[in-house]
């Protein structure tokens, strides 16, 4: 049972638009949700999150916006970089402390 | 960087053998997290500890799988007797409590079983 769902696999985009990853969930108990950046051989790195109080979070060109009645929440990137292709995973917890991901969205910025 | 180192980065064993990883997190982080990802899926959540209490395990920890954080600083996670299915990258996260369930993860270990 997938709770958090990433259903677009791959995103392509050129430098210096904006990039739009989604991500659905099904768990009504979750209240704070995340968003990672993995590279490869890497482990995944912090970027963005948001708590279920609020509908969006900002921070410089990466804005987190959530939609409680719809259970999804997408990440902005703007402007895209190259340097900000990678996958991305978003996560969300809630009632418990783990962490729930979705499996991810290959985005690729090219020139 | 997030602070949390994990050792070895990578290791190759064959079937049946026993490996052990290590993680090490910063001072701050008293919650530590195990998690595992195969390919083309998100971490998936294997273990946590609060200080040195493990709190919680799920389902996907057989009982060949082991982890201990014995002074609430370092943790080790020892997989008994390697199955192939135990390939995965197996990465560590650390979280400080009360800051709003953001972990941050090491830079994993890759298991090959051969």
């Amino acid at each position: 049972d997938q709770q958090v769902k990433q259903n677009s696999p791959s995103l392509s985009v050129q430098e210096g638009r904006i990039s739009i990853l989604n991500c659905d969930y099904t768990n009504s108990m979750f209240d704070y949700f995340l968003w990672y950046k993995k590279y490869p051989a890497e482990g995944p790195t912090f970027l963005i999150s948001i708590s279920s109080i609020k509908d969006k979070n900002e921070d410089g060109r990466f804005t987190v916006f959530l939609n409680k009645s719809a259970k999804h929440l997408s990440l902005h990137i703007v402007p895209s970089q190259p340097g900000d292709s990678a996958v991305y995973f978003c996560a969300a917890s809630g009632g418990t402390d783990k962490l729930i991901f979705g499996t991810g969205t290959r985005l690729q910025v090219f020139p | 960087d997030t602070g949390v180192s994990q050792d070895p980065r990578h290791k190759i064993t064959k079937r049946g053998q026993n490996v052990t990883f290590r993680c090490d997190p910063i001072s701050e982080h008293n919650r530590l997290y195990w998690y595992r990802q195969t390919l083309g899926q998100g971490p998936e959540f294997l273990t946590y500890f609060q200080n040195e209490a493990q709190l919680e395990k799920s389902r996907l920890l057989s009982d060949r799988f082991s982890a201990e954080r014995p002074k609430g600083s370092f943790s080790t996670l020892e997989i008994q007797r390697t199955e192939q299915g135990d390939s995965a990258m197996y990465l560590c996260a650390g979280e400080k409590s009360g800051n709003t369930d953001t972990q941050y993860f090491g830079p994993g270990t890759r298991l090959t079983v051969l």
